[in-house]
């Protein structure tokens, strides 16, 4: 599976939109890009992923670049409760290989 | 989706013995995983629970240490063995729905674990 690199921690005004980026610079034609966030004391929990279109649901989108070397996630309007640790990941679209491998992902604050 | 049930969702324990975790989903599922958070880290697959086999153990994690079980489609167990303080971590329990890479992954909220 390709490996990610994401900023360590990033900042975010309460009520603007918050986009983490993730590169993915090695990510080969079969690989999905997953984000799973992990908030204090909690599991991790599914956000979004997508393949090479763009994709958006209730809870955030993602912009996936057309080289698919990027993608950024977006919550539109972040609250205090989306502060978390967000995680890319990048995963193969093969038969029994449907774990997850988590990086040390991007610790997001929302500040009031 | 999928609802999993941890327990116990915390414990402490004496060094040298051993705790069994449950994990309980709500439906049917294919693919059930056990993960390991030690304090301040990222997660790390400790195996994957087949239902009717013997568990898939990553690098690092043997089955004497981390024996699991799966007897059914929606239950298994994690036991750790012979506890030292360097397992005090959170363990965790995922599952999946199938075998391919694009079905969603879903987790229990983990079982926190210290050993004295």
């Amino acid at each position: 599976d390709a490996k990610t690199t994401q900023p360590t921690s990033m900042d975010c005004a309460e009520g603007r939109a918050a986009n983490l980026p993730c590169n993915h610079s090695t990510i080969s034609g079969n690989e999905y890009v997953y984000w799973y966030r992990q908030i204090h004391s909690q599991g991790p929990q599914y956000i979004i992923h997508g393949l090479k279109n763009n994709e958006t649901n209730e809870m955030a989108s993602l912009i996936i670049t057309e080289d698919r070397k990027s993608s950024t996630l977006i919550l539109p309007h972040a609250t205090l409760r989306d502060t978390a640790v967000y995680y890319c990941i990048v995963r193969v679209d093969m038969y029994n290989n449907n774990d997850m491998r988590f990086g040390a992902g991007t610790r997001l604050t929302v500040k009031p | 989706s999928a609802v999993i049930s941890q327990k116990p969702s915390r414990d402490i324990c004496q060094r040298g013995t051993s705790l069994t975790i449950q994990c309980q989903v709500d439906s049917q599922v294919t693919m059930m995983f056990w993960y390991r958070q030690q304090p301040g880290q990222s997660l790390t697959l400790i195996a994957t629970a087949n239902q009717g086999s013997e568990a898939t153990y990553e690098s690092g994690f043997v089955i004497d240490k981390f024996p699991i079980s799966r007897p059914n489609l929606t239950f298994s167990t994690l036991t750790v063995s012979n506890m030292s303080p360097e397992d005090s971590s959170i363990y965790l329990c995922s599952v999946a729905q199938g075998m391919l890479a694009k079905n969603i992954q879903y987790f229990g909220a983990g079982t926190r674990l210290s050993v004295l």
